[in-house]
Parts: structure tokens; sequence; C-alpha cells
């Protein structure tokens, strides 16, 4: 499985605009981009996912680099509710495409 | 509904005991996961069932026993485990057909205590 690098912590305060930026140099034709994220003491919460194109939908938005080996989560005013652990994760949709494969993750903190 | 059940929300099992784990969902789908994710790390992937029948086993030991009886049910069953397996089992469903969309919905979690 191709691998994503992200942060490992970052904050922000809120109401404003957050970006949460992940590496994926070595992904492939068919890998789509995801992200989901983990709430305190709760399961994974798939938040967006894009192939080539930038994203958008109620919860946030992903910016995904011209030759994608990279993208930016874009959360464009941050809550308290929005701490969380953000993970980056290629899935590969040859096969079915059934598997995630999460990373470290990044661990956002939101301030008042 | 698009919600994931899990039963039990917590279990404390000793080394000799037998228990079993419960995941629910009633959206429709055809996938169904397991995975397993210790304190601070990342869910890492267990099982993954498609139509009932097992389709991934991520060389996962064998006193973790997973069942899928019907379309809306999937099971882990849990003998002889070892301290080390004390960790939050998650259950995740999503359309087998993922393709373009590869949402997977997670329960809550069964938070495991071996002793």
């Amino acid at each position: 499985d191709a691998k994503t690098t992200q942060p490992n912590s970052m904050e922000s305060n809120e109401e404003e605009p957050v970006h949460l930026p992940c590496n994926h140099s070595t992904i492939s034709g068919t890998d789509y981009i995801h992200w989901y994220r983990q709430l305190p003491s709760q399961g994974p919460e798939y938040v967006i996912h894009g192939l080539t194109s930038n994203v958008n939908n109620r919860m946030a938005s992903l910016a995904i680099a011209e030759d994608r080996k990279s993208s930016t989560l874009i959360l464009h005013r941050a809550t308290l509710r929005d701490a969380a652990v953000y993970y980056c994760i290629l899935r590969d949709v040859t096969g079915g495409g059934n598997k995630l494969t999460f990373g470290t993750g990044t661990q956002l903190k939101v301030e008042l | 509904d698009t919600e994931v059940t899990q039963t039990p929300k917590h279990l404390v099992m000793g080394m000799t005991n037998k228990k079993s784990l419960k995941c629910e969902q009633h959206m429709g789908h055809r996938a169904m996961y397991w995975y397993k994710q210790k304190a601070k790390k990342p869910p890492e992937l267990m099982f993954v069932y498609s139509y009932e029948k097992l389709s991934i086993n991520e060389s996962v030991p064998s006193r973790f026993s997973p069942e899928c009886p019907n379309s809306s049910l999937l099971n882990l069953h849990l003998h002889a485990l070892q301290p080390e397996d004390s960790a939050l089992y998650l259950c995740a469903s999503s359309l087998v057909e993922t393709g373009l969309t590869g949402e997977q919905y997670f329960g809550p979690g069964t938070r495991l205590t071996v002793t």
C-alpha cells in the first residue's frame, strides 16, 4: 500500500481555518485520497475523498496537488467539536478496494 | 439509519475465557469489517467480509474467529486471548462495490481488556 505522511499534531483557534497537510509521493494512478477523522472515544468518521480535482462537501474541502503527491484537508472554520485525529488514507480502487490502511494521523487541537 | 452498533461497549475477560463481540448494521451494506486499535495508534484491519463470505484475513491469529451469519450481523469470537490483545475493536460496514466512494461507516467500538 502507498504510504502517507502527516504531521503528528497541529493547533488551531476556534472560528479560524485549518489546513491539514498530507504527503503521498508514491501514490499510484488508481489511488483515491480519503480523509477520516476520529473524535475522542468514537470510531473513525468519513470526511471527504478525491482523485484529481479539488472537492468540497458540508464538512470540509480537499485540495489535491496537480502531481497528486500531496493534498490538504481544509476545515473552513474550526470548532471545538473538530478536535480529533485526522487520517489521510490512500485507497486503491482496483480489485474492489475494500481496504483502508490508516497512517499515524494528525491530532488537531482547537482552542478558544 | 446510518448507524453501526457494537455490543458490548466494554468487556473484561480472562485468558481462558471465550467471549464474542457483536456488530450490527441496517444500511443494506454487504461488506463488513473488523479493525483493532491499540491506544494512541491508528486502526488496523483484521478481517473483511463481502456478501457474508470472508474475503480478507490480515494474518490474524486463530484465537480471533470472525463470523458473518447474515447480511446485517458480524461477530468476532474470542478464545484464549493474551493481555496484548487488549484494545478497542472497531466494526465497520460499506457497500461492496466501493468503487468511487469507499466510505466506511464505523461503530463506536468495544473496549476489550484481557487479564
